[in-house]
């Protein structure tokens, strides 16, 4: 997971809590990704930040906000947080087509 | 709705065989087509991309895009127990990616 780092790892929350997951990069990539993988759902994308200060909607956005704070650093918060929302979260950074890197993941699990 | 469909297997082939997996997808809009691997419990790695029609090689992995067919495939030669993970498909239109469920490819020493 060269340079792409998740805090915390694992996470569990009770329904209605909230919480923001970190994701930080070292290699000066511009665009930055969120995406949960659920089983049987495949990888889908949260949110993505093309630039510093930009971030758009992706294919499920509902339930989330982001932050792009920094060229370093995306970060992903779950207001109020639902059992559907049990799902692992990556964090992943985009540097051309052929330079793209996924952190190593948050494991999130809301009762 | 912009859908990418795998096989999702498990695919399995004996050590030394050629592993051919396949992608096929709905947005002809779509501009660039990637392929990850992923080992259980980690985060997807990039292998390959293409965007032009043709073959694409990249050591013992060979990506094929056919755009009128809305097809891509992986070809993996001389499949090692190594390559034994879940491989995913995905791809590009504009800033977003889509990927598939992911082909499970176990590679039998």
């Amino acid at each position: 997971n060269a340079g792409v780092t998740q805090t915390p790892k694992f996470q569990v929350l009770k329904t209605g809590q909230s919480m923001t997951l970190q994701c930080a990069q070292d290699m000066n990539h511009n665009s930055m990704y969120w995406y949960r993988q659920d089983p049987g759902m495949g990888l889908r994308l949260i949110y993505y930040s093309a630039s510093e200060g930009t971030t758009d909607k992706g294919e499920v956005p509902n339930g989330y906000n982001v932050s792009r704070l920094n060229k370093r650093e995306f970060s992903l918060r779950l207001e109020s947080a639902a059992p559907s929302q049990t799902s692992v979260y990556f964090c992943a950074t985009l540097h051309g087509p052929d330079t793209q890197y996924f952190g190593p993941g948050t494991r999130l699990t809301v009762l | 709705q912009k859908e990418v469909e795998q096989n999702s297997g498990p695919l399995s082939v004996p050590e030394g065989a050629i592993a051919s997996l396949n992608c096929t997808y709905s947005d002809r809009g779509s501009q660039s087509f990637f392929w990850y691997r992923q080992y259980s419990g980690k985060s997807p790695e990039l292998i390959m991309f293409i965007y032009s029609n043709g073959d694409k090689e990249d050591g013992r992995f060979t990506a094929q895009l056919n755009k009128a067919s809305q097809y891509v495939s992986l070809l993996i030669r001389d499949s090692q127990p190594s390559d034994s993970a879940t491989y995913l498909c995905a791809v590009n239109t504009g800033n977003q990616f889509y990927f598939g469920t992911g082909t499970s490819l176990t590679v039998i020493p």
